[in-house]
């Protein structure tokens, strides 16, 4: 298909790891990015991968990705209730447009 | 820090009138894009303005829709006669390259149709 595909609700207790998955669907991606959308408010960029990398950290956030699959995940260590909010996965198209997934809204617990 | 600026933050319009959405990109970015996020679902693009041209544009963005640079620093979208769907978050956006740099959104702009 052409959308890039997440879950849409993920719940999970403060201090427990988070786990947010999407598939893309270009091959051709060479940037996969996560952005954060907390209620009302803009679109901010968390982090970002090349397509030739297979992993990387960034302080609580691991970004991983399985190229041949076309699955990318974002997984948030020790989840604080101020990482509660919407994450989109996008991948980068010709010209530096972006496609965007749908979102997964994360609920932290207390 | 540089921001992209968007107003108004939010704006009612009545349905068939000309709205413009205006956008203050980072001064030194070359690259401008508008999307668009019906509530509750995805951002869609909506187009890629660049050199003072559009360089690419989604299906979305028919002949109602519009893009100008009128004065070197905003960057504005004008909807010719809107519609009810239209009522959506435009979020515009700017890159300092095309291809793989940061795009920087905007806080967006609420549009109600009414």
């Amino acid at each position: 298909g052409e959308d890039v595909e997440q879950s849409l609700f993920l719940s999970v207790r403060e201090g427990d790891s988070s786990v947010i998955n999407c598939t893309y669907t270009d091959s051709s991606s060479t940037y996969l990015y996560w952005y954060k959308q907390e209620p009302g408010a803009g679109l901010q960029l968390l982090t970002y991968i090349f397509s030739n990398m297979d992993m990387k950290q960034d302080q609580r956030l691991t970004v991983l990705l399985n190229k041949k699959d076309k699955h990318l995940s974002l997984r948030i260590a020790d989840t604080q209730t101020g990482d509660s909010a919407i994450y989109f996965c996008a991948e980068n198209r010709s010209q530096g447009n972006l496609i965007f997934g749908k979102g997964t809204k994360l609920s932290v617990k207390p | 820090e540089p921001e992209v600026t968007q107003t108004p933050s939010h704006q009612v319009t009545q349905m068939g009138q000309e709205v413009i959405l205006r956008c203050v990109p980072i001064s030194n970015h070359l690259y401008f894009y508008w999307y668009r996020q019906i509530l509750g679902q995805k951002v869609e693009f909506l187009v890629s303005f660049y050199n003072n041209e559009i360089s690419e544009k989604s299906e979305i963005f028919d002949d109602q829709f519009s893009v100008e640079r009128p004065d070197g620093s905003n960057f504005t979208l004008k909807i010719r006669s809107t519609k009810l769907e239209d009522s959506a978050m435009y979020f515009c956006a700017s890159r300092l390259l095309g291809g793989n740099t940061e795009a920087f959104f905007g806080q967006g702009t609420r549009l109600t149709v009414v």
